[in-house]
């Protein structure tokens, strides 16, 4: 299936541990992002990358790596997790970023991280 | 910044009615705005986009307009089914950085 696809789909950890959601997509995008969903729903821009390049970059704290090793993979490292990150986080693409493709952006499933 | 509302919060119908979306955005200077629906739990199914040029889109019993100059759009949902029963986000694209910026959504409930 050409899809975005994410893993895992739910992560439940440790304050203070280090974690990673990886990210695919098979529709030859040449960008990628990531967005939060927090608990009142409301979804925020955190990266997005062109060409494993980094063009979007919201306050998002430093604690937030993102990864794209290449064009169809983009990886979110969270490192020394706080309690307020627990929240949905997606992926999605679309072609190039100055054309922001004419079928818009394709959404993952989602990773649900519970912070405990 | 821009700023992305939906209004009402939260609508419940009976089987049938036809459902009317509100989504209005702060700057106009749009290059696209698309409608998704997000079932509980699962993640976001583009439902329609709309070019900035373009005034509306329509797939279906689904019908998106927009008005730029105000900024507004409206999706109807024509002879609503359960199966409606969602949370439907509304999105615009930024013409400067392209980036999504969402609505809190309606959460629809149609009623069997």
């Amino acid at each position: 299936d050409t899809a975005v696809s994410q893993t895992p789909k739910y992560l439940v950890t440790q304050m203070g541990n280090d974690k990673s959601i990886k990210c695919e997509q098979n529709l030859g995008h040449d960008t990628m992002y990531w967005y939060k969903q927090d608990s009142k729903k409301f979804l925020k821009i955190m990266f997005s990358y062109n060409n494993k390049e980094l063009i979007i970059n919201e306050t998002v704290p430093n604690r937030f790596s993102p990864k794209s090793p290449d064009k169809a993979h983009l990886n979110l490292h969270i490192n020394s997790l706080e309690l307020g990150d627990s929240a949905v986080y997606f992926c999605a693409s679309s072609h190039q970023k100055g054309l922001a493709s004419h079928v818009g952006q394709f959404f993952g499933p989602g990773t649900r991280l519970t912070v405990l | 910044k821009q700023e992305v509302t939906q209004i009402p919060a939260a609508l419940s119908v009976p089987e049938g009615e036809n459902l009317v979306l509100n989504c209005s955005f702060t700057d106009s200077a749009i290059y696209n705005l698309q409608w998704f629906r997000q079932d509980p739990g699962k993640g976001l199914t583009s439902l329609l986009l709309i070019q900035s040029s373009q005034r509306e889109q329509t797939s279906g019993r689904l019908n998106a307009s927009l008005d730029k100059s105000s900024g507004r759009s409206t999706l109807y949902i024509a002879a609503s089914q359960p199966g409606d029963s969602a949370t439907y986000l509304c999105a615009v694209s930024n013409r400067n950085d392209y980036k999504l910026s969402f609505g809190a959504g309606t959460t629809v409930t149609v009623r069997a």
